[in-house]
């Protein structure tokens, strides 16, 4: 496909669990943002990367929270030791950083419960 | 702080009557205005990027304006398929992106 895809679509977990998520961007975009939206809420910021480096790992809310990307490509974000203020849907989105073009287009989230 | 807050929270409006979303923002060295669109259990929709005060962008019955403090969001004659949530986004000179909370949009038929 050709859109930003997300897996899994749905995860719950036991409070204190590891979770992995992952995000594949769009091909050739070299933009890629992480963010989590609480039922309510507008997006929160969690991380960007540009190429395979994060410039801008501010809105990561704990050291719980890390993210890698490899090959330019493919991203996972990884919550250890989950708590349940965890739950939310985590969005990712990548953008073409080029000149004047920094839309960016996201993928359909993941939701997580930590029961 | 940058801050980006969309008003009002919640607008119904009938089918066919105009009416406008607001944004406003306080950042430092802003780089790009966004709006987009979420339907629910989905991912935002791109719209708009503006940039320059005085920019204007019309896409079917959307036109989005940008002032230094402010950006709009203007429907014209909305149809119950506008109905969904508004986001307005800004970047920053570092390109982090901030978001509002959301304009919840409902048309009734």
């Amino acid at each position: 496909g050709a859109g930003v895809s997300q897996s899994p679509s749905n995860k719950v977990t036991e409070k204190g669990k590891d979770v992995e998520l992952r995000c594949d961007p769009i091909s050739g975009h070299t933009a890629l943002y992480w963010y989590r939206q609480s039922l309510g809420q507008g997006l929160e910021f969690l991380i960007y990367f540009q190429g395979n480096s994060a410039p801008d790992k501010s809105g990561l809310p704990s050291d719980r929270f890390s993210a890698e990307r490899t090959g330019g490509s493919v991203s996972t974000l990884t919550i250890q030791r989950t708590q349940q203020e965890d739950s939310a849907v985590y969005l990712c989105a990548s953008s073409m950083r080029t000149s004047g073009s920094y839309e960016q287009y996201f993928g359909p989230g993941t939701r997580l419960t930590v029961t | 702080e940058d801050q980006v807050t969309q008003s009002p929270e919640a607008l119904r409006l009938q089918e066919g009557e105009s009416s406008s979303l607001n944004c406003s923002y306080t950042v430092s060295g802003l780089r790009g205005l966004f709006w987009y669109r979420q339907d629910p259990g989905k991912g935002p929709e791109f719209l708009f990027t503006l940039y320059s005060a005085g920019e204007e962008k019309e896409k079917e019955r959307l036109k989005a304006t940008l002032t230094k403090k402010e950006s709009f969001l203007h429907i014209t004659a909305p149809k119950p398929e506008d109905s969904a949530t508004y986001l307005c986004a800004v970047r920053r000179w570092s390109d982090k992106i901030i978001f509002g909370k959301g304009t919840r949009l409902h048309i009734l038929p």
